[in-house]
């Protein structure tokens, strides 16, 4: 069966662009998780859905970032006007959603900002 | 506060045991998840421990959870070069929040 998905893999833009990573995720799972990994360090919690409910935006850094969910299915993180310390590995999980089912991972995408 | 702490590097030879280590802040913290990550590869869910269980063996894996000292710990038995990678330990804090709180990883190095 497909595990999440993640797109695009890798992703290189110049400061100060707008960029949007897609997350598509185990089918049937009610909720979704986004992660930040930096280098060398494990990852960090930004926002999660129920649905489409986004349910905790505590972990967003700044107002430059957002994510959606729509159709409670395929989710959008969206970083706009992009800084060089926006650069790290973006991470998106699923799971069942009853509390503390286990979250599944995607393989990420690496974001890099000249 | 919630916190995550674990050893930055173990190396093992092959065949022996590995005991990867974990502490943790919120004693009200329910599931405790050990994920692995191998290069270029996403998170791989090895095994979790429900905070009510004080032991929970699964083939070469066993978790210890001590809950009165917050400590964790992974051993992988018979390890193999396989199991090279990094492995992270995450805690869900109290609340239900959903989100995983992780340490910084501990890179399990196996030489043949």
């Amino acid at each position: 069966g497909a595990g999440v998905s993640q797109s695009p893999r890798y992703k290189v833009t110049k400061r100060g662009q707008d960029v949007a990573l897609r997350c598509d995720p185990i089918s049937g799972h009610v909720s979704l998780y986004w992660y930040r990994q930096a280098l060398g360090q494990g990852p960090e919690f930004l926002t999660y859905f129920n649905y489409e409910a986004q349910q905790d935006k505590s972990g967003l850094p700044n107002d430059r970032f957002s994510a959606e969910r729509p159709e409670g299915s395929i989710s959008t993180l969206t970083i706009q006007r992009t800084e060089q310390r926006d650069s790290a590995m973006y991470r998106c999980a699923s799971s069942l959603g009853q509390s503390n089912q286990p979250q599944h991972f995607g393989d990420g995408t690496r974001l890099s900002i000249l | 506060g919630e916190d995550v702490e674990q050893s930055l590097f173990l190396s093992v030879r092959e065949g022996d045991s590995s005991v990867i280590n974990c502490t943790y802040t919120d004693s009200s913290s329910t599931y405790l998840y050990w994920y692995k990550q191998e290069p270029g590869a996403g998170l791989q869910l090895l095994t979790y421990i429900f905070s009510n269980m004080d032991m929970k063996q699964d083939q070469r894996l066993t978790v210890l959870l001590n809950k009165k000292d917050k400590h964790l710990s992974l051993r992988i038995a018979d390890t193999q070069t396989g199991d090279s990678a990094i492995y992270f330990c995450a805690e869900t804090p109290s609340g239900n929040t959903g989100k995983l709180i992780f340490g910084q990883g501990t890179t399990l190095q196996v030489k043949p």
